[in-house]
């Protein structure tokens, strides 16, 4: 069964330095890989994704993530936090065979992101 | 990129009454939608798959008689909770795949049910 695994729950850095957010995975083959961010009551808004090519991918808002298919990796990351990025963090995995009813999404726990300024 | 709407984003009910959730793609067909539940600091729970023109395929543990899915076109489906007791309260959120388009899913804004 597929799994994703984000370690950390809470995540404090202070305005301007850099962030990475852990996710790691369990899948049966190469999956397809997802960061969604949500604010407070609201829905998710897609960062980035990976479904094949570049092991590093660029995504909205300066965010960016690289596969790391040894490690069963796909971590975010952001060179310079804004305090705007305070938010809930899921990491998401999805099959990569399109079945009916098979594509459905399994959710890391998520990562609360803390911004100090 | 493809936008989907969820109404309402607030609603009480009292206890015993039934209230119904809709879920819509904007501006692309969505064969498929999926209705979630998140409850307080937790992460998403897959309550179902709702494919459009069929019965929703419920999830273990989901009462299917207590969360009524329908999905009657390409651009709408409906959570209906029926008989609310104060337990059921939550935020759902729903999101839909594009027709033939990979697993990417878009999300509504979710809707905050609170049951008194």
């Amino acid at each position: 069964a597929q799994s994703v695994t984000q370690p950390d729950i809470h995540i404090t850095v202070s305005e301007g330095a850099s962030l990475e957010l852990r996710c790691n995975y369990s899948y049966g083959a190469t999956p397809y890989l997802f960061w969604y961010v949500q604010s407070p009551g609201q829905g998710l808004q897609l960062l980035l994704k990976y479904f094949s090519g570049d092991t590093l991918v660029q995504g909205i808002k300066g965010f960016e993530a690289e596969f790391k298919r040894s490690q069963s990796s796909f971590n975010l990351r952001k060179p310079s936090v804004h305090w705007s990025d305070a938010a809930e963090y899921f990491c998401a995995v999805g099959p990569t065979i399109l079945t009916g009813g098979g594509n459905k999404l399994t959710f890391g726990t998520g990562t609360q992101l803390k911004v100090e300024l | 990129g493809a936008v989907v709407s969820q109404h309402p984003s607030r609603v009480i009910c009292k206890s015993g009454t039934s209230v119904k959730i809709e879920c819509r793609s904007l501006d692309f067909q969505a064969t498929t939608m999926f209705w979630y539940r998140q409850f307080p600091k937790k992460s998403l729970m897959l309550m179902a798959t709702s494919n459009e023109g069929s019965k929703a395929t419920y999830e273990q543990g989901v009462e299917k008689d207590k969360f009524l899915i329908n999905h009657a076109s390409l651009t709408l489906s409906t959570l209906t909770v029926t008989s609310a007791h104060p337990e059921d309260s939550s935020f759902y959120i729903c999101s839909a795949r594009t027709v033939g388009g990979p697993t990417e899913a878009f999300f509504g804004q979710g809707t905050r049910l609170t049951v008194v």
